[in-house]
């Protein structure tokens, strides 16, 4: 089955700094790659997505990219503010129209932006 | 905007007793999914649902676990006999067709005691 790893699983960067959070995955059926911000108590929020025909895609300060050779893929934060603060998680699907497959989930990574 | 809906939002229970989380997909959504998360830990797996039959189980979805689409809008879980590890936040969501994003509900919070 799908396994995907993530790193680091905590990173504290100044106010301003980007952040840069990476997985990899194992298994080349997935084709959907989320990443979701988790507040203390709270449902994961999807924050940005990326498919496997798309190798970088940008949401002002939130960008992913994706090696599908290399499988892996990153996200990128930039002129991090301390509202960005909390645990971030990668996931891996293979989405299928005939399966509702399912998502795996990296480790988490808890991110601290100093004021 | 549509939401995924849960309740309760947190179930104490005693070892040993059966519960039933319930979950309000997103109306045209095809695709069914619960997840659970230990305190502290990552989002895992449980369960994924499509076409009135399971799709995919994990290790984790044993015997005391079931799953059922009673209806057109609802989605339970059930834990037959409940232990203590299963204590943790679950997790309803759903999803339409194609590579689309799935929608989590807010969670239910279960505590085995």
């Amino acid at each position: 089955g799908e396994n995907v790893e993530q790193h680091p699983s905590t990173l504290s960067v100044q106010e301003g700094d980007s952040a840069v959070i990476k997985c990899t995955y194992s298994d080349s059926a997935s084709n959907y790659f989320p990443w979701y911000k988790q507040e203390l108590g709270k449902r994961p929020q999807l924050i940005i997505d990326i498919r496997s025909n798309v190798g970088e895609k940008k949401d002002q300060r939130i960008a992913v990219t994706l090696n599908k050779t290399a499988k892996h893929f990153s996200l990128h934060i930039t002129e991090t503010q301390p509202e960005d603060s909390a645990v971030y998680f990668c996931a891996a699907s293979p989405w299928l129209n005939t399966n509702a497959g399912k998502s795996t989930f990296g480790d988490g990574t808890t991110l601290t932006v100093k004021p | 905007e549509p939401e995924v809906t849960q309740t309760p939002s947190h179930q104490v229970t005693q070892m040993g007793q059966e519960v039933i989380l319930r979950c309000v997909p997103i109306s045209n959504h095809l695709y069914f999914y619960w997840y659970r998360q230990i305190l502290g830990q990552k989002v895992e797996f449980l369960v994924s649902f499509y076409n009135n039959e399971i799709s995919e189980k994990s290790e984790i979805f044993d015997d005391q676990f079931s799953v059922e689409r009673p209806d057109g809008s609802n989605f339970t879980l059930k834990i037959r006999s409940t232990k203590l590890e299963d204590s943790a936040m679950y997790f309803c969501a759903s999803r339409g067709g194609g590579l689309n994003e799935q929608f989590f509900g807010p969670g239910t919070r279960l505590t085995v005691l």
